[in-house]
């Protein structure tokens, strides 16, 4: 079956400092990635998505994605995070040609000021 | 467009009553997803449709949850009897199609609480 990854449960940061999430599947097919995030009282919104081409992935607000298909990873990176970036943040896994998403458990990340 | 809407957006009931939870997709979208947000599960698909049609309900949990989807711009979660521990953020999301590359649009999420 397939399943979604994200290592770290929480993570603390100072404002400036850099982010990277890690979120690994497991799936051998062709897959479609995507990052959501759910802002405190929000729902949640797309940050990015990878669907082919070019692995390294720009999304809203500064952050990007590499998608390393030989690690099957899919790690959401910010190089300096602000206050405003205190979310949870969702790594999810589509395979191709099917209408199912795997979400990860999520990260909360929390930024101090 | 208005996006997805969900109703209500929070919901306090008591243990044995019936709860129904109401979703609109975004206009044009014909794939419709239920899930449910609790702190200890994260974000666990219900059901999902395609074309008004329930394509795969695995993630419902037991027969006391039930789905429809009467037409293409509504669709319910019904739980009957509801239990303490169905309180969660139960979210709706739809798409436009999945031949598309496209991602998932969500709603703002029903919160609810079973007393």
């Amino acid at each position: 079956a397939q399943s979604v990854s994200q290592h770290n449960h929480h993570v603390i940061l100072s404002e400036a400092a850099s982010l990277e999430l890690g979120c690994n599947y497991s799936y051998g097919g062709t897959v479609n990635l995507f990052w959501y995030v759910q802002y405190p009282g929000q729902h949640l919104q797309l940050l990015l998505k990878y669907f082919s081409g070019d692995p390294l992935v720009k999304g809203i607000k500064g952050f990007e994605a590499e998608f390393i298909k030989s690690k099957f990873s899919f790690n959401l990176r910010k190089p300096s995070v602000q206050w405003s970036d205190t979310a949870e943040y969702f790594c999810a896994v589509r395979s191709s040609g099917t209408y199912k998403y795997i979400f990860g458990t999520g990260t909360r990340l929390k930024v101090l000021a | 467009d208005a996006g997805v809407i969900q109703s209500p957006r929070h919901e306090v009931t008591e243990m044995g009553q019936e709860v129904t939870l109401r979703c609109k997709p975004i206009s044009g979208h014909n794939s419709l997803f239920w899930y449910r947000q609790t702190m200890m599960r994260g974000l666990e698909l219900l059901i999902y449709f395609n074309n008004n049609v329930p394509i795969d309900d695995s993630g419902m949990p037991e027969d006391r949850f039930s789905a429809k989807m009467p037409n293409a711009s509504f669709s319910t979660l019904k739980i009957q009897p509801s239990e303490p521990r169905d309180s969660a953020v139960y979210f709706c999301a739809s798409t436009p199609g999945w031949l598309a590359n496209n991602e998932q649009f969500f709603g703002p999420g029903t919160r609810l609480t079973v007393l």
